[in-house]
């Protein structure tokens, strides 16, 4: 399996409260990826970063950010939770390590209920 | 852009029996193809994926896929199932133009159920 993260894995918080969800990784892998998971939706992508500083937007990224300073790490942001982002959230790793292999490797999850 | 639909939202079958999960996609351009899996209260898995060359792809768990590039679809099989079948399986595709290529869009998964 690869070495992929996600911290906290269950977390709880209020309308209006900024949250930082944490994406770790020792495969060093080029790209990240968020996503989130809703039942009848399927994974929608939040962002994703394909380097150390190189982000950019999904297809669901209001409300959202992220920061990537270190190859391993990836943070995804909630400035001011809202209930619509109660959801389950992916981090996702996609390598390069000589051969690019275009699949990705998913974390186990971290699931946000906004109260 | 691309889209991906997975015709069965839900799919019961009982043990030992084929099954047949149905993806059909759309792209302008040439595409990769994945399936994964996803058991309860657990991240996805892949399954396994078509990149080129042969359209019968084997993957895990005895599943199998065939990549139909005339009906654009990437259905996936397996000839006798198991209860620990039982999980959310998606459908997943990825661009094979310039640097679009390391995104993939997913369908909405359907729900394999095997009873005994």
């Amino acid at each position: 399996d690869a070495g992929i993260t996600q911290s906290p894995r269950h977390k709880v918080t209020e309308t209006g409260t900024p949250v930082t969800l944490r994406c770790h990784q020792t495969e060093n892998h080029r790209y990240m990826y968020w996503y989130r998971q809703d039942p009848g939706h399927g994974l929608r992508l939040i962002h994703y970063s394909y380097g150390v500083k190189d982000t950019d937007k999904g297809e669901v990224s209001d409300g959202y950010s992220v920061s990537r300073s270190k190859t391993e790490d990836f943070l995804l942001t909630l400035e001011s939770a809202t209930s619509s982002q109660t959801s389950v959230y992916f981090c996702a790793i996609s390598g390069d390590r000589g051969r690019r292999t275009y699949e990705q490797y998913f974390g186990p999850g971290t699931r946000l209920t906004v109260t | 852009a691309q889209s991906v639909t997975q015709l069965d939202s839900q799919v019961p079958v009982f043990e030992e029996a084929p099954v047949e999960l149905r993806c059909n996609y759309s792209s302008s351009v040439s595409v990769y193809l994945f399936w994964y899996v996803q058991y309860p209260n657990q991240g996805l898995q892949l399954l396994l994926k078509y990149l080129s060359g042969s359209t019968l792809v084997k993957g895990i768990n005895g599943f199998e896929a065939e990549f139909n590039k005339s009906q654009t679809s990437f259905h996936l099989r397996k000839p006798s199932v198991h209860i620990s079948d039982t999980a959310e399986y998606f459908c997943a595709v990825s661009e094979r133009s310039g640097g679009s290529n390391y995104k993939l869009t997913f369908g909405k998964g359907t729900l394999l159920t095997v009873n005994p």
